[in-house]
């Protein structure tokens, strides 16, 4: 199992350029998390999917789009990237019901995104 | 919406004694708390979990304590060793909700030799 992979890993962005991020899982999880991190601030949730075909907004949603065409991957659209998108993404994935109490979050390395 | 703070920001501990962090929420319906340990370059990993259901929960060296009154829990850690330096964030949700987690904002844990 790779569990939660994301890529790319990096990438330098000038404002105003689109890109996208993909988040693959082969847990066969129902619910799948974009998160941002941001120095202080924590991780912050940007959109969600409890199941194939279904997206919701998070916290952070705004200049983010989001789409999950199959059940292992969800991907997270910049369509203008701006300066303050400028973080770390994280995707995490999970059950939709608890496994032994647990409603464990797998998070995956993150993309370090940069938008100059 | 739930809020989540968490103190201290940093903490410093020498090898063998024990370490606290704490957070509080805003929202009395949560009830999952999790605490996620996140070492330098990779993502966020859960260590341990509680439910409002149960006040204390203890996996070896590692215990977190809910007070639902004060809306108030903490992670212990006992006997710290250098593999426990990382950052250490709590969060708070509502079951149901697609597990929704509001993040505090992080405790940089550093343990000394």
């Amino acid at each position: 199992n790779a569990g939660v992979t994301q890529t790319p890993k990096f990438r330098v962005l000038k404002t105003g350029q689109s890109m996208t991020l993909l988040c693959a899982q082969d847990m066969n999880h129902e619910y799948m998390y974009w998160y941002r991190q941001d120095p202080g601030m924590g991780l912050r949730l940007i959109h969600y999917s409890v199941g194939e075909g279904t997206t919701a907004k998070g916290e952070v949603p705004d200049g983010y789009n989001v789409s999950r065409l199959k059940k292992q991957n969800f991907l997270l659209g910049l369509e203008s990237a701006a300066p303050s998108q400028t973080s770390v993404y994280f995707c995490a994935s999970s059950y939709s019901q608890a496994r032994a109490g647990s409603y464990e979050q797998y998070f995956g390395p993150g993309t370090r995104l940069t938008v100059t | 919406g739930e809020n989540v703070e968490q103190h201290p920001s940093t903490l410093s501990v020498q090898e063998g004694d024990s370490a606290v962090i704490k957070c509080t929420y805003s929202d009395s319906a949560s009830n999952y708390f999790p605490w996620y340990k996140q070492e330098l370059g990779k993502g966020p990993q859960l260590i341990i979990d509680i439910r409002s259901n149960v006040g204390e929960k203890k996996d070896q060296r590692i215990a977190v304590t809910l007070n639902k009154t004060a809306k108030h829990f903490s992670l212990h850690i006992t006997e710290t060793q250098p593999e426990d330096s990382a950052v250490y964030f709590c969060a708070a949700s509502r079951t149901g909700t697609a597990s929704k987690l509001t993040f505090g904002t992080g405790t940089r844990l550093q343990v000394t030799l």
